[in-house]
């Protein structure tokens, strides 16, 4: 079974400023992707980023990076040029892909971002 | 416009009464999932659907049944066995892509 965690349970940063959430994962599969979810009060789930495993390069989405170290099973989330708009809840998650695995998403517990003026 | 509608966004129940959550994508997928989404807990797996009239359970899918009669329809029901129902829920639907795991807006179940 695969395992995400997330061991930054709230974060706070400054309006421009720079953040990272971090999330590490712990799996025996060698086929699968990684994705960071926003979550805003509205309670919409919106898919900030993915990262397929077999690509060494870093995904990078607008103001959203991530720095993916599948060695150490790290797949941290930078967020630059920090908006009020980011405050939310955000899930790192681990999809096995495969055959029978039904695409079906493993979420960590989540990180609450809160951005101030 | 495609997408996944659940409802009610709302709903309040007795304990000890079943209650069946809806979940409709017009997106033609053929994957649906069930996720139950508590407090400081994350995303959760109750049950999931590859195709019609199969589906498999998740990780937490003790209390819950569903049923795929249709490939636009995966109803989950929460049945009196789940010892602590009160939670939001959340439906996906996806295809082979899995970039493309859409999202309903999730119903808040609260059982009195």
């Amino acid at each position: 079974a695969q395992t995400v965690t997330q061991s930054q349970p709230e974060m706070s940063v400054q309006e421009a400023e720079t953040v990272t959430l971090s999330c590490t994962y712990d799996t025996s599969e060698s086929n699968y992707y990684l994705f960071w979810y926003k979550q805003p009060p509205s309670r919409q789930m919106i898919l900030v980023i993915r990262q397929e495993a077999y690509k060494q390069q870093n995904a990078t989405e607008n103001r959203f990076s991530v720095n993916f170290q599948k060695a150490a099973k790290s797949f941290s989330l930078k967020i630059s040029d920090s908006q009020l708009g980011d405050t939310a809840m955000y899930f790192c998650a681990f999809m096995k892909w495969g055959s029978n695995s039904g695409y079906a998403l493993n979420f960590g517990k989540g990180t609450s971002l809160l951005v101030t003026p | 416009d495609g997408g996944i509608t659940q409802s009610p966004k709302y709903l309040f129940r007795k304990e000890g009464q079943n209650v069946t959550l809806s979940c409709e994508q017009n997106l033609n997928h053929d994957a649906m999932y069930w996720y139950r989404q508590d407090p400081g807990q994350g995303l959760r797996l109750i049950y999931y659907s590859q195709i019609v009239n199969d589906f498999q359970k998740g990780d937490i899918a003790e209390g819950y049944s569903v049923s795929r009669e249709k490939k636009e329809s995966f109803p989950l029901t929460v049945t009196s066995a789940q010892k602590n129902p009160t939670a939001f829920y959340l439906c996906a639907s996806s295809i082979t892509d899995p970039s493309r795991t859409f999202f309903g807006q999730g119903t808040r179940l609260t059982v009195v």
